[in-house]
């Protein structure tokens, strides 16, 4: 079983501020995907990294994933309420993804 | 909506009855993938089925679920004489091809509560 560890569990911050989440692992992945859920609905796509060392920028939104393939982390700068969800890092090799437990993003206006 | 569809969005079942949930993936889609989430748990691959065919049902319990996607219809999942630890919100996904790089698009889920 390929294991993801994402930190913090949970993160609380005001809006306006930057805040970091971290995705790890021991295993090396194919692919690792950043996916976003709202309560009740299911993983919404944000992105997916494929290259080892390889940063993506959406909007306020940086990805980068570790050189190696094995870790991930996910960058929002001047956060939003809008931005407060679940983040979910999922690693795959094929179709069968392994997910993180989550990291639930909560921003004050 | 060309989106995974799911149904129902909430199922309430006793203990001993039958949870049958349904999938409808994206158009064009003939990869659908069901995973399980449990309360402060993330998602665990359950089965991937391909029309008619089931190609990895690795993360199925072996008793009591089965899948199916059959060649006309939705993909259904199917969970016999449910218990309470069966209670969690089912996930579908679904996605064109299966490369590492083939983005599996998922539905809203399931909710199921066993009483």
């Amino acid at each position: 079983t390929q294991l993801l560890e994402q930190s913090p569990q949970f993160l609380s911050i005001q809006e306006g501020e930057n805040l970091t989440v971290y995705c790890n692992s021991s295993s090396v992945f194919s692919s690792l995907q950043w996916y976003r859920q709202e309560p009740g609905e299911g993983p919404v796509l944000l992105v997916t990294v494929v290259t080892g060392g390889e940063v993506k920028k959406l909007k306020r939104l940086t990805f980068q994933f570790g050189d190696a393939r094995k870790d991930s982390s996910l960058h929002i700068t001047a956060a939003q309420p809008g931005d407060t969800g679940l983040y979910l890092c999922a690693g795959g090799n094929d179709y069968k993804l392994s997910f993180g437990a989550g990291t639930t993003v909560t921003v004050r206006a | 909506n060309a989106g995974v569809m799911q149904n129902p969005r909430h199922l309430v079942r006793r203990r001993g009855q039958e949870a049958r949930l349904r999938c409808s993936p994206m158009k064009g889609h003939s990869h659908v993938y069901w995973y399980r989430q449990l309360p402060e748990e993330g998602l665990k691959f359950m089965v991937y089925l391909q029309k008619e065919n089931i190609i990895d049902e690795s993360g199925m319990p072996k008793e009591r679920f089965s899948a199916e996607f059959p060649k006309e219809g939705p993909s259904i999942l199917r969970i016999q004489q449910v218990v309470r630890g069966d209670s969690a919100a089912y996930f579908c996904a679904s996605s064109h091809g299966t490369g590492f790089t083939d983005t599996q698009y998922f539905g809203p889920g399931t909710r199921l509560t066993v009483l």
